[in-house]
């Protein structure tokens, strides 16, 4: 069974611009959660997607959008990039919503967005 | 391969030593905690996971210790292999409530000297 996948793999972007980043989660998976990740703030939740429905969201600014399809994957969306944007964005995707039986997140590779 | 973090405590072992990893979460209401080990350039990968009723769980060479009073969480990595090098978070939950997100802590690079 293949993975989570991410696209693309390395992006960047200059300050202003606004980028779209992709996920698809491991077929049959409903729940797609996504996360930056910082050498200072570490791993941080930005929102959680499940059945097309946001279902939780992060402390993160208006600026962080994201939308999940019927087929379950999913993208987000940052506009007005700024330099501490830059980061590693994963994704996971998991069988049901966090906060439920069988919780196991599994993780993609990441996109590493570069803001200059 | 990725920079994943560049302040993170550094734990080294020698090759064939146990690793102890600890943690110390925030949420006295969490009640379900994974350990994730993340390599250069890969996203986190999944250990181990141990509810609150529980205070130890056992897997393949590793070992999950759950202390609720202190609110701390281990990570025991037996016979520690070269493979075993990467930075190492937990995460919390609260499960019971249905709808909160995983909480990650700040991770412990594991350096394992061959």
């Amino acid at each position: 069974k293949a993975g989570v996948t991410q696209t693309p793999r390395y992006l960047i972007k200059t300050r202003g611009q606004q980028v779209t980043l992709s996920c698809s989660p491991i077929s049959g998976h409903r729940s797609v959660s996504w996360y930056q990740q910082t050498p200072g703030q570490g791993l941080q939740f930005l929102f959680e997607y499940f059945s097309e429905t946001q279902r939780n969201k992060g402390n993160f600014p208006g600026r962080f959008s994201g939308r999940q399809f019927s087929n379950s994957r999913s993208e987000m969306n940052v506009s007005t990039l700024e330099l501490g944007d830059s980061a590693l964005y994963l994704c996971a995707s998991s069988l049901t919503r966090t906060g439920t039986e069988y919780n196991e997140q599994f993780f993609g590779p990441g996109t590493r967005l570069t803001v200059l | 391969g990725e920079s994943v973090g560049l302040h993170l405590p550094t734990l080294s072992v020698q090759e064939g030593d146990n690793s102890i990893i600890n943690c110390a979460y925030s949420n006295s209401a969490s009640d379900y905690f994974i350990w994730y080990k993340q390599e250069s350039g890969k996203g986190p990968q999944f250990i181990i996971d141990i509810r609150s009723n529980m205070d130890k769980r056992q897997g393949q060479r590793v070992t999950v210790l759950l202390n609720k009073t202190v609110k701390h969480l281990s990570l025991q990595i037996a016979a520690t292999q070269p493979g075993d090098s990467a930075v190492y978070f937990c995460a919390e939950n609260i499960q019971r409530s249905g709808n909160t997100p995983l909480v990650f802590g700040k991770g412990t690079r594991l350096s394992v000297i061959a």
